[in-house]
């Protein structure tokens, strides 16, 4: 199985920060990886799809970026709503999909 | 509007068995790959199974193979997993959601305890 590292596993910070959460793949993966927001209670909700692609309806402040084993979730000004648990995806090996341990965001 | 709804989880001994339900509106079951996801309890994401749309072809995690089976009624536009031979280890919310590569949408998800 293609094992997926995120880091770090929780962040602090306060609204109108810059955040990026790094996820790692353990081989390369091309493009096919994916990123979640999960509020407490509530189930995943894509945000980012084939590594940069802005799924429909999420705020353009959400953005991806990267290839083969590195990639990263960049939020260019964390706001209230933002706050949240953030999970990788990769959807390269459909045999077994797999996910990162989450990056927990918390208001600092 | 797009809904996956979840039923049928509960609280069942070890051993014990359990058939989840996805119902689907606003969007048909049949046409998409169809998965189950769970979390257990404070931890992270696991995808479960998937069952593909163009026939009948099932996957499955190594942590459930040979006792879990995934199926689709296209029919009444809903998705199944029938859960034998629970284990403590099962304990989660269990999700529906569609997608191969990538997940959404997602339903709100349904808690199966596996406790004596």
């Amino acid at each position: 199985d293609i094992q997926m590292t995120q880091s770090p596993s929780a962040l602090s910070a306060s609204v109108g920060d810059r955040v990026t959460i790094t996820c790692r793949a353990s081989q390369s993966i091309s493009s096919y990886l994916n990123w979640y927001q999960q509020k407490v209670g509530q189930a995943p909700k894509l945000l980012i799809f084939a590594a940069s692609g802005l799924q429909r309806g999420v705020p353009s402040r959400f953005s991806g970026s990267g290839s083969g084993t590195d990639f990263t979730l960049t939020i260019s000004s964390l706001q209230p709503e933002d706050f949240a648990t953030y999970y990788c995806q990769q959807g390269y090996s459909t045999l077994s999909l797999t996910f990162g341990g989450g990056t927990k965001v918390e208001i600092k | 509007q797009v809904q996956l709804v979840e039923s049928g989880g509960g609280l069942v001994k070890p051993g014990g068995s359990l058939r989840l339900s996805c119902a689907a509106s606003g969007f048909t079951v049949s046409a998409y790959y169809m998965n189950w996801i769970r979390q257990a309890p404070g931890k992270g994401l696991e995808w479960v199974s998937y069952i593909r749309n163009s026939d009948t072809t099932v996957n499955y995690a190594d942590s459930v193979k040979g006792r879990f089976t995934i199926s689709r009624d296209n029919a009444k536009n809903s998705l199944y997993l029938q859960m034998d031979s629970l284990r403590a280890e099962d304990t989660a919310v269990y999700y529906c959601a569609a997608g191969l590569r990538h997940f959404d949408p997602w339903g709100q998800g349904t808690l199966v305890t596996v406790s004596s």
